[in-house]
């Protein structure tokens, strides 16, 4: 089945560092890639779509100044954390369609860990 | 978009069956259930899916109800690598994912 690879699978940094985190579909082409947001024993939430070639649509509440989304390919999208604080110490997950695959079940990746001392 | 119901946890004994239910009563016609889960610090993987009909595959079994208010996720022999969080998911397939809402789902654990 299709695959999404994230790295790092997790990362220690310092408060006020930027962190960048990558997402790569492996064997298909993904001109959509969503990113999500986890808080310990809370479910997933959408942040950002990232779209190849043209801006992210964020959700609601979510900064985009501080949540840098590249999709500069159609198999890599890129999630930059800036300036980080303790506070966005989290799980982030990236998910996308293959749009040759069977009907619309989104592939996420192996999540990220970012810790912020 | 139509939100689910799913209990917030679930015990099941090893090799027995776990039968996880879901109550998604304002489906829409053209809205899919879908059924991931997540292992622990681990990113969602897909189960299966389906529309109106009984759908079976490697890893489950999907039965919808006539009325589509309702499904169950089953898994026929749990074992202990089956403890996950079991999220069922209403969505119109081949869109984005900003309607693809996790709500709190069921944390299944498989008893020795």
């Amino acid at each position: 089945g299709a695959v999404v690879s994230q790295h790092p699978s997790w990362v220690i940094c310092k408060s006020g560092t930027s962190v960048k985190i990558e997402c790569r579909s492996l064997d298909f082409q993904a001109t959509t890639m969503f990113w999500y947001r986890q808080f310990p024993k809370q479910s997933l939430m959408l942040m950002a779509t990232s779209n190849e070639g043209s801006k992210a649509t964020y959700e609601q509440g979510v900064e985009k100044d501080k949540f840098l989304i590249n999709h500069a390919s159609l198999t890599l999208s890129t999630l930059t954390v800036t300036s980080a604080h303790p506070e966005d110490s989290s799980f982030y997950i990236c998910s996308a369609r293959d749009p040759g695959g069977r009907t619309g079940e989104l592939f996420f990746g192996e999540g990220s860990r970012l810790t912020v001392l | 978009d139509a939100k689910t119901t799913q209990p917030p946890s679930m015990d099941c004994a090893e090799g027995r069956a776990a039968n996880l239910p879901c109550n998604h009563s304002t489906i829409s016609g053209n809205e899919y259930v879908y059924w991931y889960r997540q292992i622990h610090s681990q990113g969602p993987q897909y189960i299966i899916h389906g529309l109106k009909n009984n759908e079976t595959n490697e890893m489950a079994s999907l039965i919808i109800t006539e009325d589509r208010k309702s499904s169950t996720l089953i898994l026929p022999h749990a074992t202990l690598r089956d403890t996950a969080v079991y999220y069922c998911i209403v969505r119109v397939p081949q869109t984005g994912a900003n309607n693809l809402f996790f709500g709190t789902g069921t944390r299944l654990t498989v008893i020795p």
